[in-house]
């Protein structure tokens, strides 16, 4: 069965550095991968999203890369702000469907001023 | 903030109730997803909602159900309630079609304790 993991210890980071989480997964080849901000009791927020035939993509400070042979993608956050600290989860489409995602649990980010 | 209205935000229910989510979608959506999210994980898939039918289900049993309206909003019904239950239940709208590639809109979510 399809499975996403995400580092579950919490990442700490000095403001001003870069922030690098890592989403991988097995059994399976998705067409595409997104990335996605929740903050402590409120529901996720669309970041970014990679396809399967593209290397990096960039949203202002945050960049994305996926390798597909690795079954990994990593999210990097550049510059980071304190208010950059939150849970980022990856999504995967369930294997059988585009419209239903799979989620990874996600890792906290906090970065300390 | 992406349009996508939930509600309640918290209730409390005991165990063996029944309890109906509510879940009004962002403009020119025309597909609902509910999921639950327990403390600590990723959002778990519970159904879809497209054009007023279910369309696709995850691992859950048939004592949650749902409906889609024909304005998109949507309900999310789950009856003789257990423990487990307890958890965050987010809806998110999406537009399908040919270019849409799943990016989900999601509400604030509404958080259900079972007693």
């Amino acid at each position: 069965s399809q499975k996403i993991e995400q580092n579950s210890e919490a990442l700490n980071i000095q403001e001003g550095k870069t922030a690098t989480l890592t989403c991988n997964y097995t059994n399976y080849s998705p067409a595409y991968l997104q990335w996605y901000r929740q903050d402590p009791g409120r529901g996720p927020v669309f970041l970014l999203l990679i396809r399967e035939n593209e290397k990096e993509k960039r949203k202002e400070r945050l960049k994305v890369t996926f390798d597909t042979t690795l079954k990994q993608s990593l999210f990097h956050i550049t510059a980071s702000q304190p208010a950059d600290s939150a849970t980022y989860l990856c999504a995967l489409p369930f294997m059988d469907s585009n419209y239903q995602l799979i989620w990874g649990a996600g890792t906290k980010l906090i970065i300390k001023p | 903030e992406t349009g996508v209205t939930q509600s309640p935000t918290h209730l409390i229910k005991t165990r063996g109730q029944q309890v109906t989510l509510r879940c009004s979608s962002q403009s020119g959506h025309n597909t609902v997803s509910w999921y639950q999210q327990a403390l600590g994980q990723g959002p778990q898939f519970i159904f879809q909602y497209y054009r007023e039918e279910e369309n696709g289900r995850g691992n859950f049993p048939p004592r949650f159900s749902g409906l889609q309206f024909p304005n998109y909003s949507s309900e999310l019904n789950v009856n003789a309630l257990e423990l487990d239950d307890s958890a965050l239940y987010l809806c998110a709208s999406s537009a399908r079609g040919h270019r849409n590639t799943g990016e989900l809109f999601f509400g604030e979510g509404s958080r259900l304790t079972v007693l």
